[in-house]
């Protein structure tokens, strides 16, 4: 079946480092990839979303290119801050009415 | 106006007892969902209603049953609750069934003792 498979964590950085959570996907179709974060003690909010390969999604700094070939979705951002500490799910759909999600990554930002 | 709201957020019950868990959204969003965290924070998905029908159920046990009185709300009620039933249970809607772009509530964290 389809699946995601995100990085382990946690990951560390001191703030304004550079900052990669990778993301790899297994579907049979066409997926759509999205990036979810999850801040301490609330719900997943969408931080960024492609639906065909090549496309790029972008928010806050953050991007995420949707890679056929490799089938990744990487997660990259230039200069994390301390406000970035939280878990980042990788996801996919392609099927309606369902997301599958990645295990999650956390991110600790020292300062 | 929180978007997507659960209540409780916390629930501590003993083993074998039933317990209900709400969700209401006021995004006039048409789908909602049920999704489990384990403690490992792997997310996966129970249920999905489109317009109150029951679209997706991800072999969950009978003793979770889904009740969607209208598109706004989307309760949760578990029968006879075990100790692999703790977790954290989000809720989630998003505007048509085929748009995944799901909002999510913030959570009630289960805990079965």
């Amino acid at each position: 079946g389809d699946s995601v498979t995100q990085m382990e964590g946690p990951v560390t950085l001191s703030e304004e480092a550079f900052l990669t959570i990778n993301c790899t996907y297994t579907a049979t179709g066409y997926p759509s990839l999205f990036w979810y974060v999850q801040y301490p003690g609330e719900g997943l909010q969408l931080l960024l979303k492609a639906t065909k390969a090549d496309d790029k999604g972008s928010n806050k700094g953050f991007e995420a290119t949707y890679r056929k070939e490799t089938t990744s979705f990487h997660l990259e951002k230039g200069s994390v801050q301390v406000s970035d500490s939280a878990v980042y799910f990788c996801a996919l759909s392609d099927q309606p009415g369902k997301l599958i999600f990645g295990q999650g990554t956390t991110l600790q930002v020292k300062p | 106006d929180t978007a997507v709201s659960q209540t409780p957020k916390y629930l501590v019950t003993q083993m074998g007892n039933d317990k209900s868990i709400k969700c209401e959204q006021n995004l006039g969003h048409d789908t909602m969902y049920w999704y489990k965290q384990d403690s490992k924070k792997f997310l996966k998905i129970m249920f999905s209603y489109n317009n109150k029908e029951l679209i997706i159920n991800e072999t969950v046990p009978n003793r979770f049953s889904p009740k969607s009185p209208d598109k706004a709300h989307l309760n949760l009620h578990i029968n006879s609750l075990e100790l692999g039933d703790s977790a954290v249970y989000f809720c989630a809607s998003s505007q048509g069934f085929t748009n995944t772009e799901a909002f999510f509530g913030q959570g009630t964290r289960l805990t079965v003792v």
